[in-house]
């Protein structure tokens, strides 16, 4: 139990063009789901706490308007690279704490924007 | 603020000995202390976690980690590596009564050859 599917695993896109990746709780609500950033060969840096139906938390440094996160049900949150540039290359990775100390991370998302 | 340390960017074991991964951490209060394991382009996945009791944890694939709270430590330990035991090794810390975020180690990369 306590699943994480999170899609697309890989994309590529286009400089400029929008990317949207899903994270979603298959057996279990989330009404809190993290996203994280990881850089080749680095940690995990967290970059927002979507919340179940009010606005996500960001990090210091993160941009909100650059990476818009949506969180409006207990199963599926979303993060969208708006605006995409080569920087904002990366690997993402969501995950939700459903037993309250067993968290639980999606397979994460290989983004190359070209 | 809390922060965890993982001074071994790699570890190298041959396989059939026993491994150590180094963790130390540091926050206010008592810790909540995990273990994670990346393989490459994947998420993460759990391997132990300590929350109370035992200092001794036992966790997936014949891992334990022990809590020494006079050290600040949580290291990783294995009787008998195996090859398949070679990936990205995360530790990571949230402090009790202060919120649900996780801040993670920088990873420890442990290679177990024959």
């Amino acid at each position: 139990g306590a699943v994480v599917s999170q899609h697309p695993s890989r994309v590529i896109c286009k400089s400029g063009t929008s990317v949207k990746i899903e994270c979603r709780s298959l057996d279990f609500q989330a009404t809190t789901m993290f996203w994280y950033r990881q850089f080749p060969k680095q940690s995990l840096m967290l970059m927002a706490t979507s919340n179940e139906g009010s606005k996500a938390t960001y990090e210091q440094g993160v941009e909100k308007d650059k990476f818009l996160i949506n969180h409006a049900s207990l199963t599926l949150s979303t993060l969208t690279v708006t605006s995409a540039h080569p920087e904002d290359s990366s690997f993402y990775i969501c995950s939700a704490d459903p037993l309250a100390h067993g968290y639980t991370f999606g397979s994460g998302t290989r983004l190359t924007v070209v | 603020a809390q922060s965890v340390a993982q001074p071994e960017d790699q570890v190298n074991v041959a396989e059939g000995n026993p491994l150590t991964v180094k963790c130390t951490y540091s926050v206010s209060g008592n810790p909540y202390l995990f273990w994670y394991v990346q393989y490459p382009n994947r998420g993460l996945q759990f391997l132990l976690k300590y929350i109370t009791g035992d200092n001794l944890v036992k966790g997936s694939y014949g891992f334990e980690a022990e809590f020494n709270k006079s050290q600040t430590s949580f290291h990783l330990k294995k009787p008998s590596a195996l090859v398949s035991d070679s990936a990205l090794y995360f530790c990571a810390v949230r402090p009790t009564g202060g919120g649900n975020k996780l801040t993670f180690g920088t990873g420890t990369q442990l290679k177990v050859e024959l």
